[in-house]
């Protein structure tokens, strides 16, 4: 069972849908991030929140909009999607720290576009 | 963060220890080496992570060679559930910095 909860598990929507994805964590970790996965490809990084401000933007297209509304939750807005961004997007978070702490993840949420 | 080089595939059977390497040969003294698994249609799962020390867990167990150039993880008796894509990430232990997957080995679990 993993600590970090996606909602939805899958969505299908069509190019002109506006929806958000959510990730909560209780954790209490500060770090949280959203990550994107196509089929039979590793994880690649999208976004990085700390301390509920936005430090790493992996140059994501402006339909992809996050925001970390408390150090709990993380969504991710999107509107006008294309059928290639169709994929399992995830999240994970991490403690603060030096000390190598590491990332937990969601079990993600499949996206399809239309 | 260094790259690393892991086999494609894998085979285990099932009852029996698995070890999986991971080569990291331009490591620095400051990056981490982790762990992390991929069950099908699951998010990545966190297995354990070192420095320079072998680790232990109630998962697996890592060992680092004494010069930091390759490690390996033991899965010590593998079960079918233990099938998954598994990763070895190396990186600095900073705590905002993204996880570079590579493509990982798919290990499979045989009866």
């Amino acid at each position: 069972d993993t600590e970090v909860t996606q909602t939805p598990k899958h969505l299908v929507m069509g190019m002109t849908n506006k929806k958000s994805l959510k990730c909560e964590q209780h954790m209490g970790h500060r770090a949280m991030y959203w990550y994107k996965q196509k089929a039979k490809k590793p994880p690649e990084l999208m976004f990085v929140y700390s301390y509920e401000k936005l430090s790493i933007n992996e140059s994501v297209p402006s339909r992809f909009s996050p925001e970390c509304p408390n150090s709990s939750l993380l969504n991710l807005h999107l509107h006008a999607l294309q059928p290639e961004d169709s994929a399992l997007y995830l999240c994970a978070s991490s403690q603060a720290g030096q000390d190598g702490q590491p990332q937990h993840f969601g079990d993600g949420t499949r996206l399809s576009i239309l | 963060d260094a790259k690393t080089t892991q086999p494609p595939s894998m085979d285990c059977a099932e009852g029996r220890a698995a070890n999986l390497p991971c080569n990291h040969s331009t490591i620095s003294g400051n990056e981490y080496v982790y762990w992390y698994r991929q069950i099908h249609s699951q998010g990545p799962q966190y297995i354990i992570h070192g420095l320079k020390n072998n680790e232990t867990n109630e998962m697996a167990s890592l060992i680092i060679t004494e010069d930091r150039k390759s490690s390996t993880l033991i899965l010590p008796h593998a079960t079918l559930r233990d099938t998954a894509v598994y990763y070895c990430i190396v990186r600095v232990g900073d705590s905002w910095g993204k996880l570079q997957f590579g493509a990982g080995t798919q290990v499979v679990v045989t009866p």
